[in-house]
């Protein structure tokens, strides 16, 4: 596509549940990161994938996060036992080859709320 | 970890007036990017600076990058309404493939 597409754009959810985010990017781009944005924050890395394979994994924030991109285009955070502090946007961005020069494309984000 | 800092946090000023704003680090970065962030999208790339004392000009937008690549500053001068928005600056590690985030600057331009 054009731009680099996440859905869905909010999600509400009860804590305790399970939720997954997706995230399609630019087609081509061999890189994808997700990034969290907590209100009146900067987007926090969690991680990044080259290809297939998460190349940098070391922002998740526990075991409860859970990312995959199994054809190394569209990407799926999962978040198990979701926690009403995992409330945030969680933003996704591609590059074309991940050296970071040329910048990242981020999506419009996912708005997560756990109630 | 590469921590970065920006000031100041808010700005609220006049459509016609100059300003600046800082991104500060104690760490080198290999690049450093800044984007603009509007209400409910993500963050988009004004700019890449790579060597140290560039100056990038992008319109009415001026950034440098520190002789010491730890620091960065964007000038914007005649400000508009249009350029209200959350400035973010990302500086990136040694590999250049994974980049931290400022907190950001806030920036409102009043008419």
């Amino acid at each position: 596509g054009a731009g680099v597409s996440q859905t869905p754009s909010n999600k509400v959810t009860e804590k305790g549940k399970y939720v997954e985010l997706r995230c399609d990017p630019i087609s081509g781009h061999t890189a994808l990161y997700w990034y969290r944005q907590s209100l009146g924050q900067g987007p926090e890395f969690l991680i990044y994938f080259q290809g297939t394979g998460a190349a940098d994994d070391s922002g998740l924030p526990n075991d409860r996060f859970f990312a995959v991109r199994p054809e190394g285009s569209v990407s799926t955070l999962k978040i198990q036992r979701t926690e009403r502090g995992d409330s945030a946007v969680y933003l996704c961005a591609s590059s074309l080859t991940g050296q970071g020069g040329g910048g990242y494309t981020f999506g419009s984000g996912t708005r997560l709320t756990v109630v | 970890t590469q921590l970065l800092k920006q000031s100041p946090q808010f700005l609220s000023i006049q459509e016609g007036e100059n300003l600046t704003v800082y991104c500060n680090s104690s760490s080198v970065f290999s690049s450093l990017q800044w984007y603009r962030q509007e209400p409910g999208e993500g963050p988009v790339l004004l700019v890449t600076v790579v060597t140290g004392g560039e100056v990038k000009k992008l319109k009415r937008l001026t950034f440098q990058f520190g002789d010491a690549r730890k620091d960065s500053s964007l000038h914007i001068t005649a400000a508009q309404t249009g350029d209200t928005g959350l400035y973010l600056c990302a500086g990136a590690d040694n590999y250049g493939q994974n980049f931290v985030f400022g907190p950001g600057t806030r920036l409102s331009v009043l008419p």
